[in-house]
């Protein structure tokens, strides 16, 4: 089993509609992130969180909400879809103490029409 | 504005060739210079990462070069094989940082047989 799950892999939705998409890990890791991957922009950071009281902003948090249920989930929110949040979506963990390294997730493919 | 500007998009090379990929950044606060590899369905992950304090450092077929008063580094694969094809990272942090982890755009490898 991954120690990072995503869920939905792939999601095909309409603009307006509320989606979510959930992060699970078994990896024991304090800190969770999620990232969008665009063609030609690379990763984008979106929001990360070292604890489950800590919401931190990332690069492009704008149309995004998130929240951390637990040390293992953490779960990424659009509220009201429009096509150019149309991407592939990461969740990703590491370590407290800053190493450097992150462990992500397959990836959630997401459509918006 | 992007943190970390990679090149080139996407690189094609015979097997047994040596790509090179590179990377630029500005900020002199970033400290810590990974590069992640992707294959295509998966999520990204850690290749081999170096800090500014030394010049090159390899890992099996695979060198960072850096240059820290140019404030370039690049990825050099030697003798590459087709099961190097995939989409290479480079990112930047500060203070060792994953929660402040810049990437490049990406290099999309094909290494041909």
């Amino acid at each position: 089993d991954a120690d990072v799950t995503q869920t939905p892999r792939n999601r095909i939705t309409k603009t307006g509609k509320r989606i979510m998409l959930e992060c699970s890990q078994t990896k024991g890791h304090d800190r969770m992130y999620w990232y969008r991957q665009d063609p030609g922009l690379g990763l984008r950071l979106i929001y990360y969180s070292f604890d489950v009281k800590d919401i931190n902003k990332g690069e492009i948090s704008d149309g995004y909400s998130v929240s951390r249920q637990a040390q293992a989930k953490f779960s990424l929110s659009l509220e009201s879809a429009i096509p150019n949040q149309t991407a592939l979506y990461f969740c990703a963990t590491s370590e407290r103490g800053n190493t450097g390294e992150l462990f992500f997730g397959e990836g959630s493919r997401l459509t918006v029409l | 504005q992007q943190q970390v500007k990679q090149s080139p998009q996407s690189l094609i090379v015979q097997k047994g060739g040596i790509p090179i990929i590179n990377c630029a950044y500005e900020n002199t606060a970033f400290d810590y210079f990974p590069w992640y590899q992707q294959f295509p369905g998966k999520g990204p992950a850690l290749l081999i990462a170096i800090r500014p304090d030394v010049s090159e450092k390899k890992e099996g077929r695979f060198t960072i070069s850096f240059n820290k008063s140019a404030k370039q580094f690049s990825l050099h694969i030697m003798d590459s094989q087709p099961g190097d094809s995939a989409t290479y990272f480079c990112a930047a942090s500060m203070k060792s940082g994953a929660n402040n982890l810049f990437f490049g755009t990406g290099t999309r490898l094909t290494v041909i047989p």
